[in-house]
């Protein structure tokens, strides 16, 4: 079983929709989550980071943790076409440990 | 968010020469940075670790001997991509780790733009 398990897509959804993406992961020790947003040829783009379970909410952006279901979501409301890109999940169990990467989930929005 | 520069951000060279690709925290000090690899559509493969005044670990599989990794100063990590073939042509990215005046990190990473090598 890989670390991070992350469904790729793509994922199409027409503008204004909501997108809803997820991962799971096998390691209890993750309790720093981060989801990345990655355009095309460009570096990563940290997006939300959520430390142990819960909520947050950035604007249309929402992030959920659930350690117990070891199950993070990103939600993004009311999508635009400059959200088309490829989001990451990412975990760390802290204290300089390395990141785990999902595959990364292709989206695009359709105007 | 903190700013993490990185250069040349693209770069095309004959086979058999070295390529350096520099990457810099701009404004804090980053006392773990990472080399990634990433192929097209696929996710980030961490090459190698690096912190500030040790030798770079790397991971399993990845050449040390190819891919010489310095981290010289808590704002600069250099990648060298020695004797470089079509084979090693993909995008690399960095990404430092650590906050204002070095304070501890909690796994957040902030990445650098990546670089793109073609080896012809």
């Amino acid at each position: 079983q890989k670390e991070v398990e992350q469904d790729p897509g793509p994922l199409s959804v027409p503008e204004g929709a909501i997108v809803s993406l997820n991962c799971t992961y096998s390691n209890s020790a993750f309790q720093y989550f981060m989801w990345y947003r990655q355009y095309s040829r460009k570096g990563p783009e940290l997006l939300m980071y959520t430390y142990s379970s819960g909520n947050k909410e950035d604007g249309r952006f929402t992030a959920q943790v659930d350690k117990s279901s070891k199950y993070i979501s990103l939600f993004i409301r009311d999508s635009q076409p400059s959200d088309s890109a490829t989001y990451l999940c990412a975990m760390s169990a802290g204290g300089n440990n390395r990141l785990a990467f999902g595959k990364g989930n292709q989206v695009v929005v359709i105007p | 968010g903190a700013v993490v520069s990185q250069h040349p951000s693209w770069v095309i060279c004959k086979s058999g020469t070295s390529v350096k690709i520099e990457c810099r925290s701009l404004d804090f000090q980053a006392t773990t940075m990472f080399w990634y690899r990433q192929f097209p559509k696929q996710s980030l493969m961490l090459m190698a670790t690096s912190n500030e005044g040790s030798k770079a670990t790397y991971e399993q599989g990845v050449e040390k001997d190819k891919f010489l990794i310095n981290h010289a100063s808590l704002t600069l990590s250099t990648l060298t991509v020695t004797s470089a073939h079509p084979e090693d042509s993909s995008f690399y990215i960095c990404s430092a780790s650590g906050g204002p005046s070095g304070s501890y990190n909690t796994g957040e990473l902030f990445f650098g733009e990546g670089s793109r090598l073609t080896v012809l």
